[in-house]
């Protein structure tokens, strides 16, 4: 089955900071999607971007089909922009596949 | 339009017992899936329904595991019995159709098996 790999496992910034997240995967993809897992557990979709550039406030992703990887860019990074972020992917079968997720803090 | 719901938000169960948990879909959604992230692991997938047949439950972990779609609306999830190891969020998501389209995944319900 496809693989997904997200880096790095960890970042911690200061408010106000830019951050980029990467996502692999080992194959192509049907589906890729980016999740925000906010401190409460919940899940929080905040892209379906199997392929191209997408926008959202200070949120932004971009796949690479190609390449077979997407980034995720989050902008003037905010106290509760903290959680773990998860990407994930579907090949063939319509199960998502996740990453391991990146755990951002951003301090104040 | 509503999001994908579920209830309860929170659930704290001791061991051996059973707990079950409630998923409803978006409205005209055939398809239903269910995941869990356990143990500050990455999120799993569990099963699949399309409309109330199951189309993939090879993530189901074992025979404890019940899931049903009664309708082809909401779906339920029992743990019976439950084991320390079932803590951890269930997510259910769900699709319009097939071919690799968006699932858009519900809050989830925290299980603390005690």
């Amino acid at each position: 089955g496809i693989q997904v790999e997200q880096s790095p496992p960890d970042l911690i910034l200061q408010e106000g900071a830019n951050s980029t997240l990467r996502c692999n995967f080992s194959d192509s993809v049907n589906n890729l999607q980016w999740f925000h897992q906010n401190p409460w557990g919940q899940l929080i979709n905040l892209f379906y971007i199997p392929s191209g550039t997408k926008q959202n406030g200070r949120l932004s992703a971009t796949t690479v089909a190609t390449e077979r990887y997407s980034l995720l860019y989050i902008s003037s990074s905010q106290t509760t922009d903290s959680g773990v972020y998860f990407c994930a992917a579907i090949r063939w079968a319509q199960k998502l596949v996740f990453g391991q997720g990146t755990r951002l803090t951003i301090n104040p | 339009e509503a999001g994908v719901t579920q209830f309860p938000s929170h659930s704290v169960i001791e061991k051996g017992q059973t707990v079950t948990l409630r998923c409803d879909p978006i409205s005209g959604h055939d398809n239903l899936y269910w995941y869990r992230r356990v143990m500050g692991k990455e999120i799993k997938f569990l099963l699949h329904f399309v409309k109330e047949s199951k189309q993939d439950e090879s993530g189901m972990p074992n025979n404890r595991f019940l899931a049903e779609r009664t309708g082809g609306t909401y779906s339920t999830l029992k743990v019976q019995p439950a084991e320390l190891e079932d803590s951890g969020v269930y997510f259910c998501a769900s699709s319009q159709d097939l071919g690799g389209r968006e699932q858009y995944f519900g809050p989830g319900t925290r299980l603390t098996v005690t």
